[in-house]
């Protein structure tokens, strides 16, 4: 129950296109649902973050739409970049006692020119 | 940069031995939390840390334990190492311990067991 489901493994998209990562999960106590961003050598960074209040969420070129019945969230990234390719892993936490995050296992993005 | 400041960078050590890998918090930040990645696992929450006090555990082998200080910084000691403990080891740390809270991450201690 408190797994995070990524896919795809790894994604390759032409410079201009959209990728679009999903995560399931199963915890309904979860209502942080985050972004993060990491290159190689690199720790994670946040990218965007939704709470299961709204439906989709914009930052830039960075969408996250959530949809709560289904226990789903998605990232989209639109007009992808060389500079985007990066692992991406979505995240969830639950108020409660601790805000510990349980990462999905990641998702290789490659983004050719 | 995030703020967080994990020593060292690298360690290569043998089986059988302890290591001590230590994790500065942003300034303010009260919250730690500690991750192991490998490349078959992903991210996996260890533990979490709240001012001084343990707060949230996960899976981390009885072989590996923490602390908080007075000062905030965090130690991850692992012991009686394993092959299989070879993973990059990253320290977050977060200003409160309450949910949707940003987690900023360290650049994180890669560990070879030989």
């Amino acid at each position: 129950q408190q797994q995070v489901k990524q896919s795809p493994q790894s994604l390759i998209v032409q410079k201009g296109g959209i990728s679009i990562i999903n995560c399931a999960y199963e915890n309904t106590a979860f209502d942080y649902f985050p972004w993060y961003q990491q290159f190689p050598g690199k720790g994670p960074a946040l990218l965007i973050a939704i709470r299961p209040d709204v439906s989709e969420k914009k930052e830039g070129r960075f969408t996250i739409s959530f949809n709560k019945s289904a226990k789903q969230f998605s990232l989209h990234i639109m007009d992808s970049q060389p500079g985007d390719s990066a692992t991406y892993f979505c995240a969830a936490s639950s108020g409660g006692d601790t805000d510990k995050l349980i990462f999905g296992t990641g998702t290789r993005l490659q983004v050719f020119p | 940069d995030s703020g967080v400041t994990q020593t060292p960078k690298h360690l290569i050590t043998a089986t059988g031995q302890r290591v001590t890998l230590r994790c500065s918090p942003r300034s303010g930040d009260l919250s730690v939390y500690w991750y192991q990645q490998s490349l078959d696992q992903g991210l996996q929450f260890l533990i979490q840390y709240y001012n001084g006090e343990e707060r949230a555990k996960g899976n981390i082998l009885e072989r590996f334990s923490a602390q908080q200080f007075p000062d905030l910084h965090s130690e991850l000691n692992l012991s009686s190492l394993e092959l299989g403990d070879s993973a990059l080891y990253f320290c977050a740390s977060s200003v409160e311990d309450r949910g949707g809270t940003e987690a900023f991450f360290g650049q994180g201690t890669r560990l070879t067991v030989v």
